[in-house]
């Protein structure tokens, strides 16, 4: 069955290091994967998505994320890290036709920020 | 963002209410999806449509039944709730379902405390 696995379910940095939230993912055939972020309040946005080609994604607000097939990782970075980017965020991955498809989302990693 | 607006933000209600969520989305997509947010659990699929017409039903049960009068417009009725139907219930927006490379806009939600 399909399956998205963020392993981290809260995690701590300090404004200005640098993040890495990880994402695993399950699914027989070529994924499409994305990246979204939910403020407090407020809905979820994208940051990111995979569909094919480079696997080195680039997004919003100085995200990145990079594909390995290898590993079914899709792993969510950025440099430094700014307090307005505590948030929670989600991996999922889009499964069936693209016709049909629908996205299947992790638990979501909560992100603090330490001043 | 307020691409996608729901309201009410909040509802409390008893077991043996009956309450509707309304979405609505200013964006001229075609395509709205329901979507359940437990606590500790993924963001759960819950009903799509497009074009007005429901394309999913992710066997929901009974006590939430969506409409969609039209493509601006989503509702979710709600009938005889249990306690573990509270949830942050997210409505989402497309341009259509015709290929995952189609970006979802979501809305704040509605937090529903079902008591």
């Amino acid at each position: 069955a399909q399956s998205v696995t963020q392993p981290d379910i809260h995690i701590t940095v300090s404004e200005g290091a640098s993040l890495e939230l990880r994402c695993n993912y399950s699914y027989g055939a070529t994924p499409y994967l994305f990246w979204y972020v939910q403020s407090p309040g407020q809905g979820l946005q994208l940051l990111l998505k995979y569909f094919s080609g480079d696997t080195l994604v680039q997004g919003i607000k100085g995200f990145e994320a990079e594909f390995k097939r290898s590993q079914s990782s899709f792993n969510l970075r950025k440099p430094s890290v700014h307090w307005s980017d505590a948030a929670e965020y989600f991996c999922a991955v889009g499964v069936g036709s693209s016709n049909t498809g629908k996205l299947i989302f992790g638990q979501g990693t909560t992100l603090q920020v330490k001043p | 963002e307020t691409g996608v607006t729901q309201t009410p933000r909040h509802l409390v209600m008893g077991m043996t209410n009956k309450k509707s969520l309304k979405c609505e989305q200013h964006l001229g997509h075609n395509a709205m999806y329901w979507y359940k947010q437990s606590a500790k659990k993924p963001l759960e699929l819950m009903f799509v449509y497009n074009f007005k017409e429901q394309t999913e039903n992710n066997s929901v049960p009974s006590r939430f039944s969506p409409e969609c009068p039209n493509s601006s417009h989503l509702f979710l009725h709600l009938h005889t709730l249990q306690p573990e139907d509270s949830a942050l219930y997210l409505c989402a927006s497309s341009r259509d379902i015709q290929g995952l490379q189609e970006t979802q806009y979501f809305g704040p939600g509605t937090r529903l405390l079902v008591l």
